[in-house]
C-alpha cells in the first residue's frame, strides 16, 4: 500500500501527558499537512511542510503543539500537556508540488484526553 | 477565515434516486476538491476541479467548478447504499493564503435500501 499512513489509529491519554503521532506521506509527495476534525466538522488546518520546512501554521496551532519534518519525509506531531479540547481526529495528508495541491489522505490518529 | 457553506447538511434518499449538493465561499478559489469521509476514516479523494467551469466525472459522480469560482456542485446518479458518508468539499484559494485549504461542514448522506 503506497497511501499516506498515520500511527497510532487510536490514542487514549490523560490530561497533562504529552503525545507524539506519526504520518508518512506517499512517498514521493513534498508536501505534508496536518489537519484537525472534531465531530461533525470538517477538517481544519493545522500546519504544512514543504519538504523540511514547516511554511505555514495556523493559529489554530498552540504553543502546545510542535510539528517537525526532520528528513522531508516522515512528520510527528506532537502536543504537550494535553487538555480535555484536544481531543479529536488528527489528519495527515500529502501533495506533490506541481499537482494542483491536490491532498490525499491517511486515516487519522484519534485522540482522546480523559 | 475563509467560510464554505455547504448544503444541505444532511440528505435521506432512496437507492436508485440522484443526489446533488453544493458548497458556496465568500472567496474566489483556484481549486476544489470532492472527498467521501466514512466514520473513523480519513477523508478519500473523489473528484478534483482545477478551473472555472470545469466539469468532470468519476464513475457516477460529477462535479462542477462554479464559473463565478465562488461555488462548485456535486452530484452523484442512481445512489447505492456504499454511497453512505459525509461528503466534503475543500477550496484552495491561493496566494494570499499560502496553500491552506478550506473544507466544508460536510452533508451527510444515508441511502435507504
Amino acid at each position: 500500500d503506497t497511501g499516506v499512513s498515520q500511527d497510532p489509529r487510536h490514542k487514549i491519554t490523560k490530561r497533562g501527558q504529552n503525545v507524539t503521532f506519526r504520518c508518512d506521506p506517499i512517498s514521493e509527495h513534498n508536501r505534508l499537512y496536518w489537519y484537525r476534525q472534531t465531530l461533525g466538522q470538517g477538517p481544519e488546518f493545522l500546519t504544512y511542510f514543504q519538504n523540511e520546512a514547516q511554511l505555514e501554521k495556523s493559529r489554530l496551532l498552540s504553543d502546545r503543539f510542535s510539528a517537525e519534518r526532520p528528513k522531508g519525509s516522515f512528520s510527528t506531531l506532537e502536543i504537550q500537556r494535553t487538555e480535555q479540547g484536544d481531543s479529536a481526529m488528527y489528519l495527515c495528508a500529502s501533495s506533490l508540488v506541481g499537482s494542483s495541491d491536490t491532498q490525499y489522505f491517511g486515516p487519522g490518529t484519534r485522540l482522546t484526553v480523559l | 477565515g475563509q467560510q464554505l457553506n455547504q448544503s444541505p447538511q444532511s440528505m435521506f434518499i432512496q437507492e436508485g434516486e440522484d443526489v446533488s449538493m453544493n458548497c458556496t465561499s465568500s472567496s474566489i478559489f483556484n481549486t476544489w476538491l470532492w472527498y467521501k469521509q466514512d466514520p473513523g476514516e480519513g477523508p478519500v479523494l473523489l473528484i478534483a476541479l482545477y478551473k472555472a467551469g470545469e466539469l468532470t466525472s468519476n464513475g457516477r459522480l460529477t462535479a462542477q467548478f462554479g464559473i463565478t469560482r465562488k461555488d462548485s456542485f456535486l452530484n452523484i446518479s442512481a445512489s447505492i447504499p456504499s454511497d453512505v458518508g459525509i461528503y466534503f468539499c475543500a477550496g484552495l484559494s491561493g496566494a494570499n493564503t499560502g496553500n491552506q485549504f478550506y473544507f466544508g461542514t460536510g452533508t451527510s448522506l444515508t441511502v435507504i435500501p
